[in-house]
């Protein structure tokens, strides 16, 4: 059975703090991806790596730096949490093949910035 | 930057009837569009997907229908189950060399009544 493991379920945090997002796939993916999620807004890309120590911005980067130092793992960092960083943050993880579409999302961290 | 948006934000649909849910998407170079459906509490799950070049796309119960002359694309479910309730979110996915991109939309509440 396919697994995306994300390393807490909810999470608070304050203000200027620094805050790792930990997220690992055990298919060997090729591709990882970090979203958040906001009511009314879906699901919004913030990162994605298509390879190990690579890694792409997606549309709303700001704020927010990666890390895909091993296959398996795609951490999520906000070097000084803010307040409207309050969200559920998704990761994903998907295979290279053109063919394939499908992406594989962890459960989720509520992460809620006080 | 491109979208990919939902026409309604929520449906309801009496239990045995059919479902259809609605996006418009914005980006031609798109190779491909996805449906997902969220269940309370849980990360996305792969519905179904549909290569540009194609019109028309059977699973198992849905239908994904692509009309590249308005840029719409639906998603039909037959014989709606209670087990169908779920926020279901159209994406589109890019991509560029080796990168592949997903960009979803703001999704849809299905609710299925009794």
């Amino acid at each position: 059975d396919v697994k995306v493991t994300q390393s807490s379920r909810y999470l608070v945090k304050r203000t200027g703090e620094k805050v790792f997002l930990e997220c690992v796939q055990d298919m060997d993916h090729e591709n990882m991806f970090w979203y958040r999620q906001d009511p009314g807004l879906g699901l919004r890309l913030i990162y994605f790596s298509y390879d190990v120590k690579m890694k792409e911005k997606g549309d709303i980067p700001e704020g927010y730096s990666v890390s895909r130092e091993k296959k398996e793992r795609f951490s999520l960092i906000l070097e000084s949490a803010s307040t409207n960083q309050t969200s559920m943050y998704l990761c994903a993880s998907s295979p290279h093949g053109r063919m394939n579409t499908e992406a594989f999302f962890g459960q989720g961290t509520r992460l809620t910035v006080v | 930057g491109e979208s990919v948006g939902l026409h309604l934000p929520t449906l309801s649909v009496q239990e045995g009837d059919n479902s259809i849910i609605n996006c418009a998407y914005s980006n031609s170079a798109s190779d491909y569009f996805i449906w997902y459906k969220q269940e309370s509490g849980k990360g996305p799950q792969f519905i179904i997907d549909i290569r540009s070049n194609m019109d028309k796309r059977q699973g198992q119960r849905v239908t994904v229908l692509l009309n590249k002359t308005v840029k719409h694309l639906s998603l039909q479910i037959a014989a709606t189950q209670p087990g169908d309730s779920a926020v279901y979110f159209c994406a589109e996915r890019t991509s560029s060399g080796s990168a592949r991109q997903l960009t979803f939309g703001s999704g849809t509440q299905l609710t299925v009544l009794p």
